[in-house]
């Protein structure tokens, strides 16, 4: 167990729809991360927080957004979804230091 | 941040010693290289990492090459728990997000 807490872990929804996705980092853990994993793309890094402010992006879509609340918790927010968004997305945290990313155990979105 | 190569894929027999290969020919002084594992659909693990020096902990050990163009991750006994896709991730570490490639498939043999 990572410490870091994803849900729901399964999501199923129609295109158009928009959707969250929630984490809750490692007991004082600053930073989140949010990666999107699909078959032919890989791990791929959307976006990354730092206690409540954005501090890297990566391929996120603009229909994508992300913020990080004052209790370190984050949401990943997916709307005008699309057939192509099914993937697993991953939120990941790490400690001051950042050497380490721990990870969660995802939510599986399926958009039909 | 560097790119790495690895071979795709890879199989080592259950209670042997498994040597992952990672090249990062273009790697900077200051970039770490990090292994991270990734069993079926779970999410991404660390491994280890390291600078310049070899370092062992109680999951495996890292080998960096004296150039630093290559490394080699050691998991010194493996079991069938360890059958996952690899990764081998060259960053300039703190506050830096990482950028996964494809892997290496590990399978372990009964």
């Amino acid at each position: 167990d990572s410490g870091v807490t994803q849900t729901p872990k399964h999501l199923i929804t129609a295109t158009g729809q928009r959707v969250t996705l929630r984490c809750s980092p490692r007991s004082g853990d600053l930073s989140v991360y949010w990666y999107q994993q699909s078959l032919d793309q890989g791990l791929q890094f959307l976006i990354q927080y730092y206690n409540g402010e954005e501090r890297a992006k990566g391929n996120i879509l603009e229909r994508f957004s992300a913020q990080q609340f004052p209790d370190l918790h984050s949401e990943l927010n997916l709307s005008s979804l699309e057939l192509g968004d099914s993937a697993l997305y991953f939120c990941a945290s790490s400690g001051r230091r950042n050497e380490k990313l721990f990870f969660g155990s995802g939510t599986q979105l399926s958009v039909l | 941040d560097a790119k790495t190569t690895q071979p795709p894929s890879m199989d080592c027999a259950e209670g042997r010693a498994a040597n992952l290969p990672c090249n990062h020919s273009t790697i900077s002084g200051n970039e770490y290289v990090y292994w991270y594992r990734q069993i079926h659909s779970q999410g991404p693990q660390y491994i280890i990492h390291g600078l310049k020096n070899n370092e062992t902990n109680e999951m495996a050990s890292l080998i960096i090459t004296e150039d630093r163009k290559s490394s080699t991750l050691i998991l010194p006994h493996a079991t069938l728990r360890d059958t996952a896709v690899y990764y081998c991730i060259v960053s300039l570490g703190s506050a830096r997000q990482l950028t996964f490639g494809s892997g290496t498939q590990l399978t372990v043999l009964p």
